[in-house]
C-alpha cells in the first residue's frame, strides 16, 4: 500500500508567520507532488505542484521536494486568516493517473 | 472554466435503497475517480475509469459500483445503501496530460446521509 503521512494538526500560527506543513511518502518511484488547500465543506483546490528536488516558489507559497528523504513540504509565508483550512498533499502514484493522498493538516492562522 | 459538477450537494436516503451519484465534466479529460472523505480517514479512491466503459477498484470498492458509458459521465452506485456509507463523496477529472504537469479537477461534492 503506497502511503502519503501528514500531521493531522490543527496547527496554530499567528497571522503574518510562516506556516510549515509537511508529509512524508513511502513510494521512491513517485515523481509528482502536489498540495491541495480544502476549506470546510468544500472542494480541494490545487494550489502547488512539484516534480524536481528543491524548491518552488509561487507568490506567498513555497513547496519543497527531497526525494531521498521521500518528504515534500508547503510553507506559507506572511499568512493570513483567509489560509485558515485543511492542507492536503498529494502524491502521483503511477498508472491511469491516480494520486494518492495524504488525511490533511489543518491549518489555523490567528488574527 | 473548467468545471466538474456532481448531481446533488446534499443527498438523504434509506438503508437499502439503491442510490446513483452522478459526475459530469466538460474538459474531454479521459481520467475520472470517486473518493469519499471521512473525518480523519481523508480522502480514499472507490473507483476510476480511464475510458469510456472501462473501471478500475480503487481502494475501497466494495458497497459500490461505478458506469461510465459517455466520456463526460462517471456514476457512483450504491446498490444497497448502508448506513456506514454516509460520507462525502467526490469526484475528479484529470487528463492523461502532455509533460509531467496535470492537474486533477474536483467537483464540488456530494454529502450523502443514510438513515
Amino acid at each position: 500500500q503506497k502511503e502519503v503521512e501528514q500531521n493531522s494538526g490543527p496547527l496554530s500560527v499567528p497571522e503574518g508567520a510562516i506556516a510549515s506543513l509537511n508529509c512524508t511518502y513511502s513510494d521512491r518511484g513517485s515523481q509528482s507532488f502536489f498540495w491541495y488547500r480544502q476549506y470546510s465543506g468544500k472542494s480541494p483546490e490545487l494550489i502547488m505542484f512539484i516534480y524536481s528536488n528543491g524548491d518552488k516558489e509561487d507568490g506567498r507559497f513555497t513547496a519543497q521536494l527531497n526525494k531521498a528523504s521521500q518528504y515534500v513540504s508547503l510553507l506559507i509565508r506572511d499568512s493570513q486568516p483567509s489560509d485558515s483550512a485543511t492542507y492536503l498533499c498529494a502524491v502521483d502514484s503511477g498508472g491511469y493517473q491516480k494520486v494518492t493522498f495524504g488525511t490533511g493538516t489543518k491549518l489555523q492562522v490567528i488574527p | 472554466d473548467v468545471k466538474v459538477t456532481q448531481s446533488s450537494r446534499y443527498l438523504v436516503k434509506r438503508t437499502g435503497e439503491k442510490v446513483f451519484l452522478e459526475c459530469v465534466q466538460d474538459m474531454d479529460h479521459e481520467n475520472m475517480f470517486w473518493y469519499r472523505q471521512d473525518p480523519g480517514l481523508g480522502l480514499r479512491l472507490i473507483y476510476f475509469s480511464y475510458d469510456v466503459k472501462m473501471k478500475e477498484k480503487g481502494d475501497i470498492p466494495e458497497g459500490y459500483s461505478v458506469s461510465r458509458e459517455k466520456k463526460e459521465r462517471f456514476s457512483l452506485i450504491l446498490e444497497s445503501a448502508s448506513t456506514n456509507q454516509t460520507s462525502m463523496y467526490l469526484c475528479a477529472s484529470r487528463s492523461n496530460g502532455g509533460g509531467s504537469y496535470n492537474e486533477q479537477f474536483f467537483g464540488p461534492g456530494t454529502r450523502l446521509t443514510v438513515l
